[in-house]
């Protein structure tokens, strides 16, 4: 069965930085390119970026472009997104989503979600 | 403003159809075979309904099938059931700087 399950989430302050951590499992992590997506509080999807398999090719919204990192540990079969200089309008729940087999930017599963807040 | 245009909310009876349109440019829907639909019940995780344009993943119903005409992607359900009230959001790739786009989701409310 494949499981995401995100972690990391939590009450940060403007500016300040968040890790999040993706552990996957029930399936060959190495094989899929892998997206985070968030959600804005009673709002709708917003994609935020992906990582090929081996790493070597990532992508992001423009609106996080220089501030978040996506990462990957095919070893842990672990996603990352490293989260600095948060803003107000980060604030969302995140979630790790694993896209289609040979078909990147279309997501088959998704996890839970980690919930960011970024308030003073 | 979401990059992709959806109606905010549609409505039908129960064993009616409905579609749900959304409309891109010729950068994004009207460019790309990466169109796909989720369907979000509340407090849920999206669920990948539609990919590709028209496939359907194994498991989902058959009553729930994608096309599309020049910019516009649509979905449409047949058969509507109680428990397909939820939100529904169309993605596509897009060939701008930000690689994947979503509608603004549309509310599904089956009377």
């Amino acid at each position: 069965e494949v499981q995401l399950v995100e972690s990391g989430g939590g009450l940060v302050q403007p500016g300040g930085s968040l890790r999040l951590s993706c552990a996957a499992s029930g399936f060959t992590f190495s094989s899929y390119w892998m997206s985070w997506v968030r959600q804005a509080p009673g709002k709708g999807l917003e994609w935020v970026a992906n990582i090929k398999q081996d790493g070597s090719e990532k992508y992001y919204v423009d609106s996080v472009k220089g501030r978040f990192t996506i990462s990957r540990d095919n070893a842990k079969n672990s996603l990352y997104l490293q989260m600095n200089n948060l803003r107000a309008e980060d604030t969302a729940l995140y979630y790790c989503a694993r896209d289609l087999l040979l078909r990147p930017y279309q997501s088959d599963y998704w996890g839970q979600g980690t919930l960011v807040t970024a308030s003073s | 403003q979401s990059a992709l245009t959806q109606p905010a909310s549609v409505s039908g009876s129960p064993g009616q159809s409905i579609t749900i349109s959304c409309t891109g440019t010729s950068s994004d829907v009207g460019a790309s075979n990466y169109v796909s639909w989720y369907q979000q019940h509340p407090g849920k995780a999206p669920k990948l309904m539609i990919y590709d344009v028209s496939n359907r993943p194994s498991g989902v119903s058959d009553r729930f099938s994608g096309s599309r005409s020049g910019n516009t992607a649509s979905l449409t359900i047949s058969g509507l059931q109680t428990e397909d009230g939820a939100d529904y959001y169309c993605s596509s790739y897009s060939r701008s700087s930000t690689p994947v786009v979503f509608g603004g989701g549309t509310k599904l409310t089956v009377l």
